[in-house]
């Protein structure tokens, strides 16, 4: 089975304080996701990553950057936490679309961060 | 710019009967439609992809729908049971996904 892991289910931080969420999935997908969720807002892009070293935008990358050094690890990272990055993050992966085959999302338990 | 909207925020039925839910999107043509189902405190879980030439498509006691014309998808669950409980999520896109903000199904025992 695929299998995704964040580093942490739940993490408390202090604003401004710099966080680090990490992310590794065993399946060799070249294609890695982060996301946060919040009531009413649904699932929002952060940021995606197709390929190590390789990163794109997703809707609402300020005040986040991530690293892709391995291709089986994607990190997120929060340079000065503020209140309102509190949410649940999720990280997905998955293969690229090729042929037939189209690309479901694989996600992590989601790690729970509250900015204090 | 592309939206989704699922039609209800939480949705209520008897066991046994068949629960529908609605996925519309708007500016947008999307190749596919996908469908995750989500558990309180979990991470959403991959049910079902539809392709735009595919009018139809089951997997066991679920079928999904898609109409590009309407740009509309309906997610259907039959002899639905308490364990179907849980928010479930349209998803449209090629690498890069926009989610719905989800229906929460409750089925009563």
């Amino acid at each position: 089975d695929v299998k995704v892991t964040q580093s942490s289910r739940y993490l408390v931080k202090r604003t401004g304080e710099k966080v680090f969420l990490e992310c590794v999935q065993d399946m060799d997908h070249e294609n890695m996701f982060w996301y946060r969720q919040d009531p009413g807002l649904g699932l929002r892009l952060i940021y995606f990553s197709y390929d190590v070293k390789m990163k794109e935008k997703g809707d609402i990358p300020e005040g986040y950057s991530v690293s892709r050094e391995k291709k089986e690890r994607f990190s997120l990272i929060l340079e000065s936490a503020s209140t309102n990055q509190t949410s649940m993050y999720l990280c997905a992966s998955s293969r690229r679309p090729t042929g037939d085959f189209t690309g479901e999302l694989f996600f992590g338990e989601g790690s729970r961060l509250t900015v204090l | 710019s592309q939206k989704i909207e699922q039609n209800s925020e939480a949705l209520n039925i008897q066991e046994g009967k068949t629960a529908t839910l609605t996925c519309n999107y708007t500016n947008y043509s999307p190749a596919y439609l996908q469908w995750y189902r989500q558990d309180p405190g979990r991470g959403p879980v991959f049910l079902l992809l539809i392709r735009e030439n595919e009018k139809e498509k089951r997997k066991e006691r679920l079928k999904v729908t898609f109409d590009t014309t309407l740009k509309q998808s309906l997610f259907h669950i039959t002899a639905s049971q308490p364990a179907d409980s849980a928010t479930y999520l349209c998803a449209l896109g090629t690498y890069k996904y926009i989610f719905g903000t989800g229906t929460r199904l409750k089925v009563l025992a």
